[in-house]
């Protein structure tokens, strides 16, 4: 079965440093690869996703993200943080002839004005 | 991208009860889902929606407790049944287009059982 590890589960940042959230996954084969965000009291939001072709994926809000197919890596970065960046941040995948996505803990991320 | 609403957005209940959540899609969708949100954890899908057919659920899941109706391909509801504390959570519906799309998540109904 499908496995997605994100390694950071609580990541605290003042503004304007730099981001970097981990994001491995366990398949082999073809995958699709996603970011969701989810603000406090708000509904998961797709930040950004990865099907096929440059691997390195620019999402909403500065995001972005590097497909890294031979470590198994989707990680997700942003250069510089701002407090409205507080929110849970969850990686997820598709593959193996799935096409539900296997989701992973999720990432906190607070940041301090 | 689906707009997916949820109704209600939360509830307080008594144990033994049971809630019915509704979930509205703005756009006909191949597949609907419904997921469980547990504080601090991931999200743990309970089931796939299927339209005219029950529905798909997975390990751990079962009918009797989690039963869902899926009349047509906008709308679908979850009702956990005989409820226990630990039945307290967020109860997410979600929607895919296609079975290569995104999945579009609805707001969420957090329920907490007295």
């Amino acid at each position: 079965a499908q496995s997605v590890s994100q390694h950071n589960h609580h990541v605290i940042l003042s503004e304007a440093a730099s981001l970097e959230l981990g994001c491995n996954y366990s398949y082999g084969g073809t995958v699709n690869l996603f970011w969701y965000v989810q603000y406090p009291g708000q509904h998961l939001q797709l930040l950004l996703k990865y099907f096929s072709g440059d691997p390195l994926v620019k999402g909403i809000k500065g995001f972005e993200a590097e497909f890294i197919k031979s470590k198994f890596s989707f990680n997700l970065r942003k250069p510089s943080v701002q407090w409205s960046d507080t929110a849970e941040y969850f990686c997820a995948v598709t593959g193996g002839g799935s096409y539900i996505p296997t989701f992973g803990r999720g990432t906190s991320l607070i940041v301090h004005p | 991208s689906a707009v997916i609403s949820q109704k209600p957005s939360r509830d307080i209940c008594q144990r033994g009860t049971s809630l019915t959540i509704q979930c509205q899609v703005d756009s006909q969708v191949t597949m609907m889902f419904w997921y469980r949100q547990q504080p601090g954890q991931s999200l743990t899908l309970i089931a796939t929606a299927n339209q005219g057919s029950e529905a798909t659920y997975e390990s751990g899941f079962v009918i009797d407790k989690f039963p869902i109706s899926r009349p047509n391909l906008t709308f679908s509801t979850l009702t956990v049944s005989n409820m226990s504390p630990e039945d307290s959570s967020i109860y997410l519906c979600s929607a895919q287009s296609t079975r290569t799309d995104t999945q579009y998540f609805g707001p969420g109904t957090r329920l907490t059982v007295l």
